[in-house]
């Protein structure tokens, strides 16, 4: 199982941009990228996924080196309300399941 | 209602009590997955179905009992439980299995054993 290592929290104030860092080192070659987000008491959101180099869409950047062994997480311009626990995750080699680890803590002040 | 819904919402049992969680899904989906989150851990896996069969189990005590009857529907059966099951179970469905599926959360259920 590739396992996912990122900081346990971060802290920003609004309207600043945000880059989460995850390391993936033992990442397979048919794994993908995802990041969730989740808000106390819960579930997780699907936020971005990507394979390779830079996915971006509505809410984030996701941004992939050539060896796929780290990724990073771009929020533009945060809120008080991107206030959350975000997660990294690659797939399992077998492909059954996500394996969701301790995840980053951001908290964004005013 | 559409997305994934999950009942009930809060729950206090105690250890002799038999319960059962409920989840469904309004997607459309062919997998469904139950979680269990408790305080300041992880998302720990516990149940992965596909197309209505098991596909996965994270040795979880029997005491945990899923069932699937349908690809819209999940259960979670509880029985004789711990203090230590209190936690927040969260149900999940994506299209598929493979793990490049988003997976789609509940609002989860709340539980709580005495």
């Amino acid at each position: 199982l590739a396992k996912t290592t990122q900081p346990i929290s971060m802290d920003s104030y609004e309207g600043q941009e945000v880059n989460i860092t995850c390391s993936h080192n033992n990442i397979a070659t048919n794994d993908y990228i995802t990041w969730y987000q989740q808000f106390p008491s819960q579930g997780p959101r699907f936020i971005i996924q990507g394979y390779k180099t830079k996915v971006t869409n509505e809410v984030a950047s996701l941004f992939i080196p050539a060896d796929r062994k780290s990724s990073t997480l771009s929020l533009p311009r945060v809120s008080l309300s991107d206030t959350a626990v975000y997660y990294c995750l690659v797939g399992d080699q077998a492909g059954t399941a996500l394996i969701f680890g301790k995840g980053t803590t951001l908290s964004v002040s005013s | 209602e559409t997305g994934v819904t999950q009942t009930p919402r809060h729950l206090v049992m105690g250890m002799t009590n038999k319960k059962s969680l409920k989840c469904e899904q309004h997607l459309g989906h062919n997998a469904m997955y139950w979680y269990k989150q408790s305080a300041k851990k992880p998302l720990e896996l516990m149940f992965v179905y596909s197309l209505e069969e098991r596909v996965e189990n994270n040795s979880v005590p029997s005491r945990f009992s899923p069932e699937c009857p349908n690809s819209s529907h999940l259960f979670l059966h509880l029985h004789t439980l711990q203090p230590e099951d209190s936690a927040l179970y969260l149900c999940a469905s994506s299209p598929g299995q493979g793990t490049e599926n988003e997976q789609f959360f509940g609002p989860g259920t709340r539980l709580t054993v005495l």
